[in-house]
């Protein structure tokens, strides 16, 4: 079957432009994570939707990004009035269930902000 | 909190010899352990996860990896490296069962020299 897929897969934005990255997560798979990863912080968990909630949204980096799942399937991460630091290839992983799931991850979204 | 320590940022490796990636984790209890590749411009993938009993774990692509509670580490090793073996190789600790999300080392970039 396919795997996690994201798109669009670059984004390039203006500084203070809105961008949705979205992820289509395998199949069957209840949980759902998004990562950031970037040169200088390395790998960062942001958020995990079990279902289509998310217990805990303190891993956000500010109050600018913002995400979202539908019908337990497809997320979105919105990133509102984008600065240059949100530069970072964004990463979206799955997983059959929360506890002790593998993680299977995209191929990430590399966005820009000029 | 849990952390992730990869001591060495680039390690250089002739085809067909050892190799071995350190990792160390800080966590209070026994944490979930994962090693993952990630091939340039591409997503993470799994190599091999410790969850719980044998501490000698096999994973894919002839990889394997230990986990020794003493010393709090979870090295990654493989008899003989191919070429395409080169790539960054990233340790992660999960807690919580995952609903934490995983917590990455910074990563180690393998170089496979002829």
């Amino acid at each position: 079957g396919a795997g996690v897929s994201q798109s669009p897969s670059n984004k390039v934005t203006e500084k203070g432009k809105d961008v949705e990255l979205r992820c289509d997560p395998i199949s069957g798979h209840t949980a759902l994570y998004w990562y950031r990863q970037s040169l200088g912080q390395g790998l960062e968990f942001l958020i995990y939707f079990q279902g289509n909630s998310a217990p805990d949204k303190s891993g956000l980096p500010s109050d600018r990004f913002s995400a979202e799942r539908t019908g337990g399937s497809v997320s979105t991460l919105t990133i509102q009035r984008t600065q240059q630091e949100d530069s970072a290839v964004y990463l979206c992983a799955s997983s059959f269930r929360l506890v002790q799931g593998e993680q299977f991850f995209g191929p990430g979204t590399r966005l820009t902000v000029l | 909190a849990q952390s992730v320590t990869q001591p060495d940022i680039h390690i250089t490796v002739s085809e067909g010899a050892s190799l071995e990636l350190r990792c160390n984790y800080s966590y209070g209890a026994t944490p979930y352990l994962f090693w993952y590749v990630q091939s340039p411009g591409q997503g993470l993938q799994l190599l091999l996860k410790y969850f719980s009993g044998d501490t000698l774990v096999q994973g894919i692509k002839g990889f394997e990896a230990e986990f020794k509670r003493s010393q709090s580490s979870f090295n990654l090793r493989k008899p003989s490296v191919h070429w395409s073996d080169a790539a960054e190789y990233f340790c992660a600790v999960g807690v919580g069962g995952g609903a934490d999300g995983l917590t990455f080392g910074k990563g180690t970039h393998l170089i496979i020299q002829p």
